[in-house]
């Protein structure tokens, strides 16, 4: 079983659509939690942490289950420039661990 | 906004040959890591590094790789003997006081 795994998609959305990716991890020690995006051929970048009370950051909403072992990302109001992969993303520690991946799901918003 | 620098951006080498991909972390960071990218594959951790040594590795760091803080400021990963699945994106990336991982623009390595 993988330990992070993601709906590779892709998802095709016309703008302005609420979009919707889950993320699922097998080791219950995990500590901390992000969503990363990719574009291509480019960096993984921090979308955002994701914290068991949930967090908000403009159009991007995180939620973290820990009971199920579930991770969730909501974007809200979808721009053309949102489109991406977007990785889920868990360290087994907080300070100094490795993090690993979840395959990615790809996002396209279109006009 | 500081951010993590690596070069060559491209590198092309002939399989067997060595070859050195250098990072500069942000600068007070303390944790450096290198991960890789096969093209169409997940991002795979590969070493993380710090106070100067190494603190957990892969399976897939075997002893072709090492890594080296030569000095302040670089963070190199060496690969001795370039094999065809050594060709992939290399990442670098620190760690912020948060706990956070920011990554470096990628070395891209075409192994022939």
């Amino acid at each position: 079983r993988k330990e992070v795994e993601q709906d590779p998609g892709p998802f095709n959305v016309p703008e302005g659509a609420t979009v919707a990716f889950n993320c699922t991890y097998s080791n219950s020690a995990s500590q901390s939690f992000f969503w990363y995006r990719q574009d291509c051929r480019k960096e993984p970048k921090l979308l955002m942490s994701v914290y068991s009370s949930g967090n908000e950051d403009g159009r991007f909403t995180a939620q973290l289950n820990r009971a199920s072992q579930y991770i969730s990302l909501l974007i809200r109001d979808s721009k053309l420039s949102d489109s991406a992969t977007y990785l889920c993303v868990v360290n087994r520690v907080q300070q100094g661990g490795k993090l690993i991946f979840g395959q990615g799901t790809e996002l396209s918003v279109k006009p | 906004e500081p951010e993590v620098t690596q070069t060559p951006s491209h590198q092309v080498t002939q399989m067997g040959q060595e070859v050195i991909l250098r990072c500069v972390p942000i600068s007070n960071h303390l944790y450096f890591y290198w991960y890789r990218q096969i093209l169409g594959q997940k991002v795979e951790f590969l070493v993380s590094f710090y106070n100067n040594e190494i603190s957990e590795k892969s399976e897939i760091f075997d002893d072709q790789f090492s890594v080296e803080r030569p000095d302040g400021s670089n963070f190199t990963l060496k690969i001795r003997s370039t094999k065809l699945e050594d060709s992939a994106m290399y990442f670098c990336a620190s760690l912020t006081a948060y706990y956070e991982q920011y990554f470096g623009p990628g070395t891209r390595l075409t192994v022939t």
